[in-house]
């Protein structure tokens, strides 16, 4: 059974701080990686998706990591800026049946202070 | 290109009553998946739909239950509800077993 884990489950720095978030997952046989945001009480943003086959992808100041061999993701955000508080969750698929479902890890919450 | 959007946003029910959430997938987009979310919890997967058949279910019980239309838009149906039913839930479209693309949620409060 997959498991998807985030720690800590929350974080508060000041603005300007570079921040590593880690994701980490039980079942090393997985296709891609999915970074999220989520804002208070809205719906999922995706951030950033990575292929197995890439070890990295880069999105503006989002920089995520993929080591599937040991089972971890980090997410890097640099210079980090008070809108970018908000929950981070990364999610794995896993077939079902003939479905593919996301499993999520309970999520990241990120504060940072102006 | 729309995007998936989600109705209502917000919906107050009371133990043992039914409900019945939507979505409307996004543009192209033949798979609808369904999550709940309990506070401070990651989405859990409820079922999917794949050309208006269920083709795999999460750990929920019979109650929760869905619908997907010709045009791929979908409803999620719960009964009898409970309060532990509280909860963002999220609708999220693909082609096929691709990405996943999320709607904005409905926030369903069960008193």
């Amino acid at each position: 059974k997959q498991e998807v884990t985030q720690i800590p489950a929350a974080l508060s720095v000041p603005e300007g701080e570079n921040l590593v978030l880690n994701c980490s997952f039980t079942d090393s046989a997985i296709y891609n990686l999915q970074w999220f945001r989520q804002d208070p009480g809205k719906g999922l943003t995706s951030l950033l998706l990575i292929q197995s086959s890439q070890r990295e992808q880069t999105s503006g100041r989002l920089n995520a990591s993929l080591d599937k061999s040991s089972g971890r993701s980090t997410l890097y955000i640099a210079a980090s800026q008070p809108g970018d508080s908000a929950t981070y969750l990364c999610a794995v698929p896993q077939l079902k049946g003939g479905s593919e479902k996301l499993v999520f890890g309970k999520g990241m919450k990120l504060t940072v202070n102006p | 290109e729309t995007g998936v959007t989600q109705s209502p946003t917000h919906l107050i029910k009371t133990r043992g009553q039914q409900v019945t959430l939507r979505c409307s997938s996004q543009s192209g987009h033949n798979t609808v998946s369904w999550y709940q979310q309990a506070l401070g919890q990651g989405p859990q997967f409820i079922f999917q739909y794949y050309r208006e058949e269920e083709n795999g279910r999460g750990n929920f019980p019979p109650r929760f239950s869905g619908l997907q239309f010709p045009n791929y838009s979908s409803e999620l149906n719960v009964n009898a509800l409970e309060l532990d039913d509280s909860a963002l839930y999220l609708c999220a479209s693909s082609r096929s077993n691709r990405e996943q693309f999320f709607g904005p949620g409905t926030r369903l409060t069960v008193l």
